[in-house]
Parts: structure tokens; sequence; C-alpha cells
């Protein structure tokens, strides 16, 4: 089984400015994958990033990057040059592989609402 | 390139009736999963149809089914409405179970 937890409800950032949105998990599964999902007020949810365990290298897309750390079982979104569009709901996500029997069964955290203000 | 749609858009229903929602995944997906959202929470994850069988299914009861199509295309069904499936409802596809999932714009159910 797997748990996501974000600790922030909400969080503001002022435009051009960085912010950092945290996430933590809980796995028993030693191959997973984790993501970040936007959701805007159209609720459509949208694909931000997407990080595999095994890769020690940190993703990157653009403006969004994440901090990556295993063994503290940490996954953090940075957005930089925070633009008024990346105002949104954000998730924390996460998958086991498909040998483990969970594959593609996203498991969401609680969300953090980002606000941007001009 | 067509993404995952899915219909209506929103439903009104009242407790006890039965409901119909209907999902088609983006073109060149195999693998449809059905989520539900209730309002201020992250999606919980009810089942998913692949080879037009059920995979997978999360901590929903019976009441809650599903059927996928040799199209791929989807449906969820659910009987014997509560005030509490009251959310939204988002389909996601993948290509095969590994794939990197996309969701659809949701239906909204509302339950009276």
């Amino acid at each position: 089984a797997q748990t996501v937890t974000q600790s922030q409800p909400e969080m503001s950032v002022q435009e051009a400015e960085t912010v950092t949105l945290s996430c933590t998990y809980d796995t028993s599964e030693s191959d997973y994958y984790l993501f970040w999902y936007k959701q805007p007020p159209s609720r459509q949810m949208i694909l931000v990033i997407r990080q595999e365990a095994y890769k020690q290298q940190n993703a990157t897309e653009n403006r969004f990057s994440v901090n990556f750390q295993k063994a503290a079982k940490s996954f953090s979104l940075k957005i930089s040059d925070s633009q008024l569009g990346d105002a949104a709901m954000y998730f924390c996500a996460s998958h086991g592989s498909i040998s483990s029997g969970s594959a593609r069964q996203l498991t969401f955290g609680s969300g953090t609402q980002l606000t941007v203000l001009p | 390139d067509a993404g995952v749609t899915q219909s209506p858009t929103h439903l009104i229903k009242t407790r006890g009736q039965q409901v119909t929602l209907r999902c088609s995944p983006k073109s060149g997906h195999d693998t449809v999963s059905w989520y539900q959202q209730a309002l201020g929470q992250g999606p919980q994850f009810i089942f998913q149809y692949y080879e037009e069988e059920e995979r997978q299914r999360g901590n929903f009861p019976d009441r809650f089914s599903g059927h996928q199509f040799p199209n791929y295309s989807s449906e969820l069904n659910v009987n014997a409405l509560l005030l509490g499936d009251s959310a939204l409802y988002l389909c996601a596809s993948s290509l095969g179970r590994g794939g990197i999932v996309f969701f659809g714009p949701g239906t909204r159910l509302t339950v009276l």
C-alpha cells in the first residue's frame, strides 16, 4: 500500500518568484513512480512532472523541477518564475510497478492550493 | 490527437437512482481507470480496465461497476445512489498498464 501526504493546504507566491510545494510518501515497494499533477478551476487534471524512483537524477520540465529525496521519502515540486497561469490545486501522486500488483493505481495526496499574486 | 473525453459533463440524480458515466480514452490508449474526487480532496481510485476486464479495484462497494468495450471505451455504473456519491468522476487512460496516465475533464455528479 502507498500513502501520500501533502502538509500544505494552501501556498501563495508572487508572480516571477519561486515556490516549493512539499510532499512525503510511504511505500513498501522498491520500484515506484512519483508525479505532480495540476488541477486548475476547469478541474482538468494535468501531468506536470514525473519521476521514476530508480533514477537518482531529479526530473525537470521547463520551469518545474523536483527534489527527490528517496531515503527521506520526500518529493517536493519547485516552480520557478511563477506565472498567473500556475495558479491551481497541485496534487502529489504515486504508483507502484506493474509487477507489484498496484500498477498504475495512482494514490493521491490531499492537494496544495497555489495562489499566484500579481 | 483527441485526448480523454467524458460524458456527460454534469449530471443530477436523486438517491436510489442508477447512473452511467462514459469515457473514451486518448487515441492509441487501451487501459482505462476511474477515479472519484470528492470536493476538496484528492482523487480516489475506483477500478482499472484492460483487455475488457477489471484488473484492479480500489476500496469501493459493489454498487460501483464498470465495463470496457472492444474499442477501449468504458462505462462506470453506480447503483442505488447515495448522497455521498456526489463527486467529480475522472476517467484516465494509458497505453498498457505501464503507460503514462492522462485524465479526462471529469463528470460532475450531484445526488439530491
